[in-house]
């Protein structure tokens, strides 16, 4: 199995401003991805972060609010920009390992004030 | 398209009662199928998994079974604790390369001492 971690684990921030998410995966996946979880609630695909090139986003989601980038195997950046309230939530990373077995990080927390 | 369905929660059980969390999927292909767990304040961890018709997957006492005419998958424990307390995500792979995980809406699980 991979062990994934993610920076911060937690974070307050202003309106308006943005916030970077650092995912570490301790092996090589083949695939990364992002997902939004809101209080109380399932988890939502943002986008698949593909190694070398941008990264593939779902319906509802686009590049200039939350780009992603993914420079090697092992590691990914989530960026949340132009904060507002409702993008309080939980963000999680998950890498692909064992054939479509996905293993997540411990997520990152936002409150927007 | 691919979609889960999960028994709507939250369920409040005493300690040592039997658990079930029921658990539906539709899908065009072979699905892989997954238990994920979440304890408060923490990311998601996988429980148990099975990868085709009519396997077994269990873990801590947990158990499901891949049942491909009922199109089932339901989460069992004979004799819950406390420490189960925790919302339980069940999840499809499509099993196509570089496809996220499906996700159903979480059943959250209240266990009294």
């Amino acid at each position: 199995s991979a062990v994934i971690s993610q920076k911060p684990s937690r974070d307050i921030c202003q309106r308006g401003t943005s916030l970077t998410i650092q995912c570490q995966v301790d092996s090589q996946v083949t695939m990364m991805f992002w997902y939004r979880q809101q209080p109380g609630q399932s988890l939502t695909l943002i986008a698949t972060a593909n190694q070398g090139s941008e990264a593939t986003y779902e319906s509802g989601f686009v590049i200039d609010k939350f780009p992603i980038s993914r420079p090697n195997l092992t590691f990914s950046t989530l960026t949340v920009s132009n904060l507002s309230p409702e993008d309080s939530s939980i963000y999680l990373c998950s890498g692909t390992g064992v054939p479509y077995e996905q293993y997540f990080g411990p997520g990152t927390r936002l409150t927007v004030t | 398209g691919d979609s889960v369905t999960q028994m709507e929660g939250p369920v409040t059980l005493s300690e040592e009662a039997f658990l079930t969390i029921n658990c539906t999927y539709t899908a065009t292909g072979y699905p892989s199928l997954f238990w994920y767990v979440q304890y408060p304040g923490e990311g998601l961890q996988l429980l148990l998994k099975a990868t085709k018709a009519d396997d077994k997957g269990s873990n801590k006492g947990f158990e499901a079974t891949y049942r491909k005419e009922t199109t089932s998958f339901h989460l069992e424990k004979g004799s819950v604790q406390v420490s189960d307390s925790a919302v339980y995500f069940c999840a499809l792979s499509p099993n196509q390369a570089g496809t996220a995980l499906i996700f159903g809406k979480g059943t959250t699980l209240s266990v009294s001492s």
